[in-house]
C-alpha cells in the first residue's frame, strides 16, 4: 500500500514552454502533499506543501508564478514549471502523506526535467 | 532553521554491517525517518521512529535514537550490494508538516 506515481518519469523540453507533471497516490487519499526538488548529488529541498482545494504554501525563495501547484483532489496533486529555462533543469519529486501512524510521507519515482 | 547532518560516503564489504549516522539540531522532533533512495529513483521509506523509542528494529536494519545527543543511526547487517544508494535521514518537527533532509550518504557495498 501507499503507493504513489509520478508523470512523466522524464521529459525535455525547450527553453520557453510550459511543463506539467503530475503526482497521484494510487491507493490513499492524501490529505498533504509535497514538492522536492533535488539537485544533482544534493539533499532534497521542498519547494511548496499542498492541501486539497487549498492554496499550495511555498517555501521562501520558491516563485509561485514559476512553479505552479493545482491539488485538485485528494488523490492528484500538478507541478506546472511555467515559461522553463535551463536553470529549471532538476529532479523534481512528490511525496504524498495521510493522517496515521507516522504521518510518514510517501514519495514518488520522481521526474527528470531537462530543459534545452 | 533545522539542520540536519550526514556524512556522505560510507564503503562496507559485502556481508558486514554498515551504520550510517545523523545528527539534528531541532529537540522538537516527533518522528524521524530513514529513506533509501537508487540511482534515478525516488524516496523508498525503509523505515521511521517515533521520537520517545531508543530502538526499532525490522529485520535488517535497527534504528538507535538517541535524543540527548540528538543522535540518529540506521544499522543494515549482512549488508548487500543491493543496499548500495544513497541513504537520508529525515526529520518531522512539531507544528511542520514537511520533513526536514539530511545531505544523504552515499553507502557502496564492494563485493
Amino acid at each position: 500500500g501507499a503507493v504513489v506515481s509520478q508523470h512523466p518519469s522524464r521529459v525535455i523540453c525547450k527553453s520557453g514552454t510550459s511543463v506539467k507533471i503530475e503526482c497521484r497516490s494510487l491507493d490513499f487519499q492524501a490529505t498533504t502533499m509535497f514538492w522536492y526538488r533535488q539537485f544533482p548529488k544534493q539533499s532534497l529541498m521542498l519547494m511548496a506543501t499542498s492541501n486539497e482545494g487549498s492554496k499550495a504554501t511555498y517555501e521562501q525563495g520558491v516563485e509561485k508564478d514559476k512553479f505552479l501547484i493545482n491539488h485538485a483532489s485528494l488523490t492528484l496533486s500538478t507541478l506546472t514549471v511555467t515559461s522553463a529555462h535551463p536553470e529549471d533543469s532538476s529532479f523534481y519529486i512528490c511525496s504524498a502523506s495521510y493522517q496515521r501512524e507516522g504521518e510518514t510521507q510517501y514519495f514518488g519515482p520522481g521526474t527528470r526535467l531537462l530543459v534545452l | 532553521g533545522e539542520d540536519v547532518e550526514q556524512s556522505l560516503f560510507l564503503s562496507v564489504r559485502e556481508g558486514d554491517s554498515s551504520v550510517i549516522n545523523c545528527t539534528y539540531t531541532d529537540s522538537s522532533s516527533t518522528y524521524l525517518y530513514w529513506y533509501k533512495q537508487e540511482p534515478g529513483a525516488g524516496l523508498q521509506l525503509l523505515t521511521y521512529i517515533f521520537s520517545n523509542m531508543d530502538m526499532k528494529q525490522d529485520q535488517r536494519l535497527t534504528v538507535l535514537l538517541n535524543k540527548k545527543d540528538k543522535h540518529l543511526s540506521l544499522r543494515i547487517a549482512d549488508t548487500q550490494t543491493g543496499d548500495s544508494a544513497i541513504y537520508f535521514c529525515a526529520e518531522k518537527v512539531t507544528g511542520a508538516n514537511n520533513l526536514f533532509f539530511g545531505t544523504g550518504t552515499r553507502l557502496t557495498v564492494i563485493p
